[in-house]
C-alpha cells in the first residue's frame, strides 16, 4: 500500500513569495489534515478535510494560507504571501477515521523563507 | 480547549533497559483517544500505541505499553528492552481534535 505522498520535499523563497504544496493521501482516506511544525515543537492543526469538505479550520491563517482539496483526494496548501514565521515542517496525514483512527503521515515539506 | 503537556524534553536509557515517557492532557472532552507517535531522525512519524479512553484496560503493542489514568489525565509510554531503532522524537496526542504534546526527544544509548 502506497503511503502519503507530499511534494515538493523543500523549499526556499523569499518573504513576501508564495509558495504551494501538493499532498496526496492513501488511497481511500477519507479524512486529511495539514500540520505545520516548528523546529523544537509538536505538530500545530491547520486544517482537517473529510472528503472535500472542511472540519476545522480555526487554526487556520487565513489571511494568507489556504488549502483546498477537490474531488476529495489530493489537497493543496498554500501561502501567499509568506512570512519568516512561516519557516516550518508542513505535514499531511490522513486517516480512514474521522475522530479516532490512527493518522498516517507523510515525509513532510520544509520551508525556509528568507 | 485541550492541552497536552510532555515535561520531558529530553531522556536517555541504556539498550535493553527500560523507560517510561510521561504526558498530562487536559480536556472536558467525555469521548476521546490518546496516542503516542514517534518521529525517528529524518523520517516519517508513525503510530506507536493508542488507547480508547472508554477502554480501562492499558493498551500494549509488544515492547511498548501505557499506563492511562483517566481521573489523572495522565498517559505515559513505557517502552522495555529498549533498541537503538527507539531513538526518536516521542508525541503524545489527543483526538477528536488533533492536538499535539511539544515532544520528548528519546536517545538509546548502546
Amino acid at each position: 500500500e502506497a503511503g502519503v505522498a507530499q511534494s515538493p520535499r523543500y523549499k526556499i523563497i523569499e518573504k513576501r513569495q508564495s509558495v504551494a504544496f501538493w499532498c496526496n493521501p492513501i488511497s481511500g482516506h477519507a479524512t486529511l489534515y495539514w500540520y505545520q511544525q516548528i523546529l523544537g515543537q509538536g505538530p500545530k492543526l491547520l486544517i482537517q478535510f473529510q472528503n472535500n469538505g472542511v472540519v476545522d479550520d480555526s487554526q487556520l491563517p487565513k489571511d494568507r494560507f489556504s488549502a483546498e482539496r477537490l474531488k476529495g483526494v489530493d489537497s493543496t496548501l498554500k501561502i501567499q504571501p509568506a512570512k519568516l514565521e512561516d519557516s516550518a515542517v508542513y505535514l499531511c496525514a490522513s486517516s480512514p477515521l474521522l475522530f479516532s483512527g490512527e493518522q498516517f503521515f507523510g515525509p513532510g515539506t520544509r520551508l525556509t523563507v528568507l | 480547549a485541550q492541552t497536552v503537556t510532555q515535561s520531558q524534553p529530553e531522556m536517555s536509557v541504556q539498550e535493553a533497559e527500560t523507560v517510561t515517557l510521561s504526558c498530562t492532557y487536559d480536556t472536558s472532552e467525555s469521548n476521546y483517544y490518546l496516542f503516542w507517535y514517534k518521529q525517528p531522525p529524518s523520517r516519517q512519524m508513525i503510530l506507536v500505541i493508542r488507547q480508547e479512553a472508554y477502554k480501562q484496560q492499558n493498551a500494549t503493542e509488544n515492547r511498548f505499553s501505557v499506563n492511562f489514568q483517566k481521573a489523572a489525565k495522565s498517559f505515559s509510554l513505557k517502552i522495555s528492552d529498549s533498541q537503538l531503532g527507539d531513538t526518536a522524537m516521542y508525541f503524545c496526542a489527543f483526538m477528536p481534535r488533533p492536538f499535539f504534546g511539544t515532544g520528548t526527544s528519546l536517545t538509546v544509548i548502546p
